[in-house]
């Protein structure tokens, strides 16, 4: 089972067009982080959202924090050819830091192709 | 800074054969982390160590080991590669505990026959 449930799972749109992706779990986490893979790349850190209700604005993306802190969502305005990529999402479960709550609990991903 | 360096980048072994991944951190983290990603099956944690001298289990470490040389260093050997370990590996550090937020490398792409 899947903690971090991240839709659509493939996404492809053309340039400038504004777009949404979600990251849903029915568990609450202290924080959650968006991470963009791009191909032949590691996974490269965008923003952590902290509190419930919390928006992040990075340029063109702006993050979101659910109220509960049970989900997160992306939203690229005018999608640009360089925002292609895998938007990953992870979080860290409340508790303790030590031992496996040291793990971040990762989402599958969004693939997102932006075209020209 | 360098931020996470891994070598090699790439690596064809055959079945039976043994190698190690090297990582390197210049940014002063206490914790690293290894990761394989598949595709359909997302990042996945084989070992970490929280701080230098320790290392624990993730989720698949059957048929990894992993050794915490110093601050700086963490390596993974695969002491008998199996075709199942052809995958895309990444090492990764952090340095707040509380968010986990962590910095990868650009991965090793390697494949067992």
């Amino acid at each position: 089972t899947q903690l971090l449930e991240q839709s659509p799972q493939f996404l492809s749109i053309q340039e400038g067009e504004n777009l949404t992706v979600y990251c849903n779990s029915s568990s609450v986490f202290s924080s959650l982080q968006w991470y963009r893979q791009e191909p032949g790349e590691g996974p490269v850190l965008l923003v952590t959202v902290v509190t419930g209700g919390e928006v992040k604005k990075l340029k063109r993306l702006t993050f979101q924090f659910g109220d509960a802190r049970k989900d997160s969502s992306l939203h690229i305005t005018a999608a640009q050819p360089g925002d292609t990529g895998l938007y990953l999402c992870a979080g860290v479960k409340p508790g303790l830091y030590a031992g496996n709550n040291r793990k971040l609990i990762w989402g599958l991903g969004t693939s997102l192709a932006v075209n020209p | 800074n360098a931020g996470v360096t891994q070598t090699p980048k790439f690596q064809v072994l055959k079945t039976g054969q043994s190698m190690t991944l090297q990582c390197a951190q210049d940014m002063n983290h206490n914790s690293m982390y290894w990761y394989r990603q598949d595709p359909g099956m997302g990042l996945r944690l084989i070992y970490y160590s929280a701080s230098e001298g320790t290392t624990d289990k993730g989720e698949v470490p059957n048929g990894y080991n992993v050794s915490r040389l110093n601050k700086r260093e963490f390596s993974l050997r695969l002491e008998s590669a199996a075709p199942s370990q052809t995958s895309v590996y990444f090492c990764a550090s952090s340095w707040r505990a509380s968010y986990n937020e962590q910095f990868f490398g650009p991965g090793t792409r390697l494949t067992v026959l």
